[in-house]
């Protein structure tokens, strides 16, 4: 049974704040690790893709690193803004693309 | 591109019918996902395809479901008989080798 988790599960922040959030997943048979932004009443939207043991990516204020040997991701959020706002999920795919999310962090960040 | 086009966006729809969700996958992409989200189980997996064929329908909740990729630019997921429980917002998404899933804007099923 594959299972992604993710924590915390929600998190409230004020602006300004840098934020952090871990995905934890099975570390055989990886193939890659996404990285989402849900907003409300939207779509989820790809962050990132991360599919070598080291990896760091980086989008604006937003990063990401992963440890496939232990099985973890962080995404991290630097100066966070009131428009960060959202769930951010992670989904593991495994060599056959099977993939399963994680349940989400909800992050709120207080003007 | 316009994206991943699923229809209809909302779907009301009263017990014992049968339903029909509808996705065009991004041209070009070779994968197609079906989810659905609810608020106790989040987003799970329903069932994937690779090249029209399906590959796991392990998500699938029980027969009521079946899910049809007829050719590359198209696909159903269908419930019959629909039921309460099966209220959720169902969602496709595309890819090209699980290179990053790009999502379609979700079919909002209400049974009642």
């Amino acid at each position: 049974i594959l299972n992604v988790e993710q924590s915390p599960q929600s998190l409230h922040v004020q602006e300004g704040d840098s934020t952090n959030f871990t995905c934890s997943f099975p570390s055989s048979n990886f193939y890659a690790l996404h990285w989402y932004r849900w907003e409300t009443a939207k779509s989820p939207e790809a962050l990132f893709v991360m599919t070598l043991n080291g990896d760091e990516k980086k989008k604006g204020r937003i990063s990401a690193t992963l440890n496939t040997k232990e099985g973890y991701s962080y995404l991290y959020i630097k100066g966070s803004q009131p428009e960060d706002s959202a769930t951010y999920l992670c989904a593991f795919m495994d060599g056959g693309f099977k993939t399963i999310f994680g349940a989400g962090t909800r992050l709120f960040v207080k003007a | 591109d316009a994206g991943v086009i699923q229809s209809p966006r909302h779907e009301v729809t009263e017990m014992g019918q049968e339903v029909t969700l509808r996705c065009k996958p991004i041209s070009g992409h070779n994968s197609l996902f079906w989810y659905r989200q609810t608020m106790m189980r989040g987003l799970e997996l329903l069932i994937y395809f690779n090249n029209n064929v399906p590959i796991d329908d392990s998500g699938m909740p029980e027969d009521r479901f079946s899910a049809k990729m007829p050719n590359a630019s198209f696909s159903t997921l269908k419930i019959q008989p629909s039921e309460p429980r099966d209220s959720a917002v169902y969602f496709c998404a595309s890819s090209l080798w699980g290179y990053g899933y790009t999502f379609g804007s979700g079919t909002r099923l209400t049974v009642v």
